[in-house]
């Protein structure tokens, strides 16, 4: 069964700041990898994801996430965080069949950003 | 612009009642759409999978009686929450599309009084 582990519930940064929220994951092969966003009552919005290749993967607002098989990882970074960037975050696994599949995800990071 | 459309974004409903929830897709079909549930500060938990011309299947410890899965089109899945009560006030969410192109609904906002 795939599995997500967000290990850090809330995070707080100073606005330009640096940031990384982690994510480890648990599969049998090769997963989708995704990271959302979600502002208080509104849905979820696709920051970046993860299938092959590259395996630092750029994404929207200047987030990138990078792959590492040895350490079942896919942790979420961006070198000067804005306040706006204030949100929960979530980090989510998928199977790559090829059509819709059902995502698992992370229990979230929340984001927390001082002026 | 938004691909999924989910509707209402907020219900506020009496305790027995029922609430209809619609996920529609915009501008290409699925047959296959996604339910979550997300409890406040947590995460989402798939509720089931709704398959256009079949009945849903719904994941462990999900009452299929209590939520009904429609998916009659396309374009179109609805999950309604039958005698609606106050432990089943949450914040719904439905998906659709492949893998590589997944596309969320806003939510919805369900408050059982």
């Amino acid at each position: 069964a795939q599995s997500v582990t967000q290990p850090d519930i809330h995070i707080t940064v100073s606005e330009g700041a640096s940031l990384e929220l982690r994510c480890n994951y648990s599969y049998g092969a090769t997963p989708y990898l995704f990271w959302y966003v979600q502002s208080p009552g509104q849905g979820l919005q696709l920051l970046l994801k993860y299938f092959s290749g590259d395996t630092l993967v750029q994404g929207i607002k200047g987030f990138e996430a990078e792959f590492k098989r040895s350490q079942s990882s896919f942790n979420l970074r961006k070198p000067s965080v804005h306040w706006s960037d204030a949100a929960e975050y979530f980090c989510a696994v998928g199977a790559p069949t090829g059509t819709a599949s059902k995502l698992t995800f992370g229990t979230g990071t929340r984001l927390q950003v001082t002026l | 612009g938004a691909v999924v459309s989910q509707h209402p974004s907020r219900v506020i409903c009496k305790s027995g009642t029922s609430v209809k929830i619609e996920c529609r897709s915009l501008d290409f079909q699925a047959t296959t759409m996604f339910w979550y549930r997300q409890f406040p500060k947590q995460s989402l938990m798939l509720m089931a999978t709704s398959n256009e011309g079949s009945k849903a299947t719904y994941e462990q410890g999900v009452e299929k009686d209590k939520f009904l899965i429609n998916h009659a089109s396309l374009t179109l899945s609805t999950l309604t929450v039958t005698s609606a009560h106050p432990e089943d006030s949450s914040f719904y969410i439905c998906s659709a599309g492949r893998t590589e192109k997944l596309f969320f609904g806003s939510g919805t906002q369900l408050s059982v009084l």
